[in-house]
């Protein structure tokens, strides 16, 4: 079946430690993006990628990392420089053909940081 | 500057009642809308979405919305509400020029269902 994965669905960790969240999908699609989910404030753009060796900061990239060495994967490092870094993480991709506009979500990673 | 505001932040309804969640938008051209669904500590799923032509459309889950432009509005639509349903909906339009396919989220309307 083709889709998103995102491991681990819990990450727990020490504050001042990096920690990486993966998000890898097989359906072939051109642009992958990391979304933060607060409480009651919807999603936010973290980085987002169009093509391999590519990405963009978001709204919020502060604190953050992505790579993008491989069209499948898109990992985000949340570094000690976040200030708040316990928060549910959403990974999305797709197809990034002109009309073809809708995101496709994986089930998300929530992190816990103290 | 382009936004998505949904009035409502939780909405509590009936089983077998009729549903309407609301979802106004700012944007300097002709949006791409689209509503998405969020069980708890679940990714989002796509419900439906508006491109252009027919300004009702059909989703998923007998899903439905209204896309109404003198109104900046889009509604999400359901005329009997299951137990099911009950999970976290999210409006978002886009795209934006240059803008790699963003998509901006509204904050989101939590739906209970009562039995």
């Amino acid at each position: 079946d083709g889709g998103i994965t995102q491991s681990p669905k819990y990450l727990f960790r020490k504050e001042g430690q990096n920690v990486t969240l993966s998000c890898e999908q097989n359906l072939n699609h051109d642009a992958m993006y990391w979304y933060r989910q607060d409480p009651g404030q919807g999603l936010r753009l973290i980085y987002y990628s169009q093509i391999v060796n590519d990405f963009q900061k978001g709204d919020i990239a502060e604190g953050y990392s992505v790579s993008r060495e491989k069209k499948e994967s898109f990992p985000l490092t949340v570094t000690s420089a976040q200030k708040n870094p316990t928060a549910f993480y959403l990974c999305a991709s797709s197809p990034g053909d002109r009309g073809y506009y809708e995101q496709y979500f994986g089930p998300g990673t929530r992190l816990t940081v103290t | 500057a382009q936004s998505v505001t949904q009035p409502d932040i939780h909405i509590t309804v009936s089983e077998g009642a009729s549903l309407e969640l609301r979802c106004n938008y700012s944007y300097g051209a002709t949006p791409y809308l689209f509503w998405y669904v969020q069980s708890p500590g679940q990714g989002l799923q796509l419900l439906l979405k508006y491109f252009s032509g027919d300004t009702l459309v059909q989703g998923i889950k007998g899903f439905e919305a209204e896309f109404k432009r003198s109104q900046s509005s889009f509604n999400l639509r359901k005329p009997s509400v299951h137990w099911s349903d009950a999970a976290e909906y999210f409006c978002a339009v886009g795209p934006f020029r240059g803008g790699y396919n963003k998509l901006i989220f509204g904050a989101g309307t939590r739906l209970a269902v009562h039995p």
